[in-house]
């Protein structure tokens, strides 16, 4: 199985501030990218999809591709106490998806 | 939006059942999967199928078996449940294996006393 890091956290942020989650990859060859949020008790919830180098915006979150140096991150701007959840990076291998560890968040009010 | 449903939010089995886990995608994907999660361990891959009747290994297939008669249903059999296959387990389903962009499921949360 490929390997796929994360920061390992936890991350605690002050709600408004910006929430910065990394996560490199080992396989050069791969070529799609998602992060997935999980509150506890819950499955896996698509957030972001990437495909191409470069940044992807969607509400307040924006995904971030550099396929040359091997590294997606996820940023969350303006956090509210409902981004408070495990934040999974995945990387799609040969047509079957690795996951990171995860990395939680919680977002103080 | 695609819609992954499984069988039982909660299961509690004793070691020795058979135990099936039914999930059911209503999007028409080709393309679905079985995992499980643990605390510690993340996601692991049980066993994917890419089309009616077709089924592949993922990366902890031991102790377990899948069944896909219909394109909508992906089915999990634990032969012979074991303690050690409490967890949580996630159906998911996809439309298209290059980009694998997967949908999960509520998942199940199994325990095998």
């Amino acid at each position: 199985q490929k390997e796929v890091e994360q920061n390992s956290g936890p991350l605690s942020v002050p709600e408004g501030a910006i929430a910065s989650l990394n996560c490199t990859y080992s396989d050069r060859v791969s070529q799609s990218f998602f992060w997935y949020r999980q509150y506890s008790g819950k499955s896996p919830e698509l957030i972001m999809s990437i495909y191409s180098n470069g940044d992807k915006e969607d509400g307040r979150f924006t995904a971030q591709l550099n396929k040359a140096s091997q590294y997606v991150s996820l940023l969350i701007r303006d956090s509210q106490p409902s981004d408070s959840a495990t934040y999974l990076c995945a990387v799609n291998y040969d047509y079957k998806l690795s996951f990171g560890a995860g990395t939680t968040v919680t977002v103080r009010a | 939006d695609v819609k992954v449903t499984q069988s039982s939010r909660y299961l509690v089995k004793r070691t020795g059942e058979k135990v099936f886990l039914e999930c059911v995608q209503d999007m028409d994907h080709e393309n679905m999967f079985w995992y499980r999660q643990d605390p510690g361990l993340g996601l692991r891959l049980i066993y994917f199928s890419y089309d009616v009747k077709m089924k592949e290994k993922g990366d902890i297939p031991e102790g377990y078996s899948v069944s896909r008669e219909k394109k909508e249903r992906f089915s999990l059999i634990l032969e012979s449940a074991s303690t050690n296959q409490t967890s949580m387990y996630l159906c998911a389903s996809t439309r298209d294996p290059s980009y694998n962009e997967q949908f999960f499921g509520p998942g199940t949360r199994l325990t095998v006393l």
